[in-house]
């Protein structure tokens, strides 16, 4: 079955700079990769979503990479803001199921 | 704007007793899934259902039952709660819109579930 490993657990990057999270998946069936932000005692919620036929998609600071080669793909977000700090999921289907990443815990320093 | 509830944001049950976990969505949606959030461990699917009385399990089902008797309700089932279930659970839903076509999950607030 599909396996989602995400790196890394924890990031901490100062106000202004940028931040990258990664991942990894193992079924090369998968076609939709998803990234879902969980602020503290929320619900998780969509902020982008990329399908196999592109390799990249952007929404204003927040990008998302898909290399299918590779089976890796990356969540960019620039210029990061107090109100990015929260815990990010990335996921990739499996079947009719989402399995998600363990996910990186993302803290913005002033 | 869609809507997923669930029945408590706080439970604590004591070892042994059955737990019902309900969760409504308001949205129509085909696919509804429970999963368990556990600190370092992600988001991890127990069960999901894709239709009225059709269900699948997922990655961890094992102490764990569902039922789906109409499309907008979907329960999860402690047969005997144990202390290693203690975890914050979470519905979610999605619409479905067409073979392989997968759509964003909405998610429920979160019950956390503590056993005693």
């Amino acid at each position: 079955g599909e396996n989602v490993e995400q790196h890394p657990s924890t990031l901490s990057v100062q106000e202004g700079d940028s931040a990258v999270i990664k991942c990894t998946y193992s079924d090369s069936a998968s076609n939709y990769f998803p990234w879902y932000k969980q602020e503290l005692g929320k619900r998780p919620q969509l902020i982008i979503d990329i399908r196999s036929n592109v390799g990249e998609k952007k929404d204003q600071r927040i990008a998302v990479t898909l290399n299918k080669t590779a089976k890796h793909f990356s969540l960019h977000i620039t210029e990061t803001q107090p109100e990015d700090s929260a815990v990010y999921f990335c996921a990739a289907n499996r079947d009719d199921k989402i399995i998600f990443g363990k996910g990186t815990r993302l803290h913005i320093l002033p | 704007d869609v809507k997923v509830t669930q029945s408590s944001r706080y439970l604590v049950k004591r070892t042994g007793e059955k737990v019902f976990l309900e969760c409504v969505q308001d949205m129509d949606h085909e696919n509804m899934f429970w999963y368990r959030q556990d600190p370092g461990l992600g988001l991890r699917l127990i069960y999901f259902s894709y239709d009225v009385k059709m269900k699948e399990k997922g990655d961890i089902p094992e102490g764990y039952s569902v039922s789906r008797e109409k499309k907008e309700r979907f329960s999860l089932i402690l047969e005997s709660a144990s202390t290693n279930q203690t975890s914050m659970y979470l519905c979610a839903s999605t619409e479905i819109s067409g073979v392989g076509s997968y759509n964003e999950q909405f998610f429920g607030p979160g019950t956390r579930l503590t056993v005693l």
